[in-house]
């Protein structure tokens, strides 16, 4: 069972253009979140999506970023205009649910292995 | 104030020394997570608790729910373990984690 996937794993992109992240969840996850790290700081929660839909986008910032996860395929965090503040590692966390067992493993959240973006 | 804060911010110890990271939190959680990214970037999921205390191999997690508090015990501490450590808290009202600014670890032979 292959981890979440991440890719590309290194992206360099001109002021102006647009960066498109892609992250393939584990096998039977259907949660997926989205998290940026920015050189020097913590990282920090962006969206979960659910198949085909947003379930929480109070970390996007409002304008140039917009996420989706449709019913086949990756799930794709899309940045528009890039500017050079946007440079950052940009991780996804897959999970099979999100509701909480006594186990605690069923809604844990898997990281990938983070797309670093360079805007020049 | 951060709604979770972690101590300390660096950490050096040498190798075989017993190793603490405390991580302090002021939302109600579901659970708590405890991530480990090395420097090549990488995340890996250490822990994720809600009570109690887990045990895997030299690693150690705590939780007390009550003072809103967990810790990340290592044992016979190596320098492979040298690392940043940063707890995450999924908050009781929804799915998003929020975390701690990280712990950097350098263990020394």
């Amino acid at each position: 069972n292959a981890g979440v996937m991440q890719n590309p794993r290194h992206l360099v992109r001109r002021r102006g253009q647009e960066a498109r992240l892609r992250c393939s969840p584990m096998k039977g996850h259907s949660h997926v979140y989205w998290y940026r790290q920015l050189p020097e700081e913590g990282l920090k929660f962006m969206v979960y999506l659910q198949k085909e839909n947003i379930i929480d986008e109070s970390g996007m910032p409002k304008e140039r970023f917009s996420a989706e996860f449709p019913k086949e395929g990756p799930s794709i965090l899309r940045i528009q205009q890039v500017v050079r503040g946007d440079s950052a590692a940009y991780f996804c966390a897959s999970s099979p649910s999100t509701g909480f067992g006594t186990s605690g493993s069923w809604n844990e959240q898997y990281f990938g292995p983070g797309t670093r973006l360079t805007v020049t | 104030k951060n709604e979770v804060e972690q101590s300390p911010q660096n950490l050096t110890a040498q190798e075989g020394e017993f190793i603490t990271i405390n991580c302090s939190y002021s939302v109600g959680i579901s659970a708590l997570h405890w991530l480990q990214q090395h420097p090549g970037g990488g995340i890996v999921s250490l822990f994720m608790l809600s009570s109690g205390k887990k045990k895997h191999g030299r690693l150690i997690a705590t939780i007390n729910i009550q003072e809103k508090h967990s810790s990340l015990h290592i044992t016979a501490s190596h320098p492979r373990d040298s690392a940043v450590y940063i707890c995450a808290a999924k908050e009781t009202s929804g799915s998003r984690l929020t975390f701690g600014e990280g712990t950097q670890l350098t263990v020394n032979p």
